[in-house]
């Protein structure tokens, strides 16, 4: 398909684990922005892939988390010693270039996590 | 501190009528908003924007309108339909130069009946 695509799709995890969640995005698009949404939440910005350009890490909630993006391919984000706390959906976009007016983000299906 | 809120966690409405989600903002910086529908399982898919310069954005059965002195923007789905029954996200975009990420609502959850 050619649509965002995530990885895996469910994964549940003991506390204190840690665990990769996956993201490749649609061909093309050079901005990857990772968001979670947590129960009875909204959609809560975690990290943003620009290109070659450092990130924008101004959402991630602790130094448990990181994530890394290939090129202008693959992205990765790692959560290390999982908490309860981290249960959410974990939602990846993408975007066709650097932030136009009309360039809406395109989100893949999401991975579920569970720590138990 | 949110500074996207949908105050209605839900909202229930009668196929072929209209269904008015609303969301309000704090930051005044915000300068472009967006509707983002999603269905279980599934991730947000994009429905309409507009931006702070406009009051109103149609696009078929799909209007947004948007008052910045009040800071209230509003989703009108007319006529409703079953279909339409979904997860319905407001979210809001700072100024030119920023990253483009966007500031989420809690979400509205929209039940059409048939």
């Amino acid at each position: 398909g050619a649509g965002v695509s995530q990885s895996p799709s469910n994964k549940v995890t003991e506390k204190g684990k840690d665990v990769e969640l996956r993201c490749d995005p649609i061909s093309g698009h050079t901005a990857l922005y990772w968001y979670r949404q947590s129960l009875g939440q909204g959609l809560e910005f975690l990290i943003y892939f620009q290109g070659n350009s450092a990130p924008d890490k101004s959402g991630l909630p602790s130094d448990r988390f990181s994530a890394e993006r290939t090129g202008e391919s693959v992205s990765t984000l790692t959560i290390q010693r999982t908490q309860q706390e981290d249960s959410a959906v974990y939602l990846c976009a993408s975007r066709p270039a650097p932030p136009g007016r009309l360039n809406e983000q395109f989100f893949g299906p999401g991975t579920r996590l569970t720590v138990l | 501190d949110q500074q996207v809120k949908q105050n209605s966690p839900s909202l229930s409405v009668q196929e072929g009528r209209i269904s008015i989600l609303n969301c309000d903002y704090t930051n005044s910086m915000f300068d472009y908003f967006l509707w983002y529908k999603k269905y279980p399982a599934e991730g947000p898919t994009f429905l309409i924007s507009i931006s702070s310069i406009k009051d109103k954005n149609e696009d078929g059965r799909f209007t947004v309108f948007l008052n910045k002195s009040a800071k209230h923007l509003s989703l009108h789905i007319v006529p409703s339909q079953p279909g339409d029954s979904a997860v319905y996200f407001c979210a809001a975009e700072l100024g030119s130069g920023n990253t483009g990420k966007l500031i989420f609502g809690q979400g509205t959850t929209l039940q059409v009946k048939p």
